[in-house]
């Protein structure tokens, strides 16, 4: 089974400057989550899909980033503008079901950064 | 928010030794999980322990949680260097995960 597929793996931009993140979850997930990971610090959640609905970006700073999963499969995140600490590692991660996350399958992230 | 605390947040051992991580955190839970996470990659999946579980074990991995103090720890036996890594704990609340700081783990040969 393929896991979750993140790309670029690495991104290094001018602040100001935007930026697209792409991620396709393990195959027939129905939830998909992205993270930002800040450096020393854990996972922390910017957004979650049931499907192609939002079901929850309460963290997610709405001014400058944007989240979509159009057909409920991949999903993009984009930064515009990026500012310096937005550099972090961007984490996308999938489960099967809606319900509670048992176990979120986590792809390899992209480590951006903003100079 | 972050939600859980671990303790500590480095710990450098030698192969062979146990290694002990613990967490704590503020709020009642569903569940309690543990993630790892090499360098540069993505985070991996250890073992969930549910609110009315007490101790599970899984390989030469063991996690106990006690909902009274609010904490769990995660015992790693006869440690390698492949488990060189940095170890999360993280809490379900309302259907989303919240991760904890990180304990940075490092197995010397």
């Amino acid at each position: 089974e393929a896991g979750v597929a993140q790309s670029p793996r690495y991104k290094i931009i001018e602040k100001r400057q935007s930026v697209a993140f792409w991620c396709n979850p393990i195959s027939g997930h129905a939830t998909l989550y992205w993270y930002q990971q800040i450096l020393g610090q854990g996972p922390k959640l910017l957004i979650q899909f049931q499907n192609n609905g939002v079901v929850d970006d309460s963290q997610l700073p709405k001014d400058r980033f944007s989240a979509e999963r159009l057909k409920g499969v991949d999903s993009t995140l984009k930064i515009q503008p990026a500012k310096l600490e937005d550099s972090a590692v961007y984490l996308c991660a999938s489960t099967p079901s809606g319900g509670a996350p048992d176990t979120q399958y986590f792809g390899p992230g992209t480590r951006l950064t903003v100079l | 928010s972050q939600q859980g605390e671990e303790d500590p947040q480095a710990l450098s051992i030698q192969e062979g030794e146990n290694a002990t991580m613990n967490c704590s955190y503020k709020t009642s839970i569903n569940n309690l999980q543990w993630y790892r996470q090499n360098s540069g990659r993505g985070l991996v999946h250890l073992i969930l322990i549910r609110s009315n579980e007490r101790e599970k074990h899984s390989g030469r991995l063991r996690v106990t949680l006690d909902t009274s103090k609010k904490s769990s720890s995660l015992l790693i036996t006869a440690s390698r260097a492949a488990d060189t890594a940095s170890y999360f704990c993280a809490t379900e609340q309302g259907g989303k995960l919240i991760f904890g700081q990180g304990t940075e783990l490092s197995v010397k040969p």
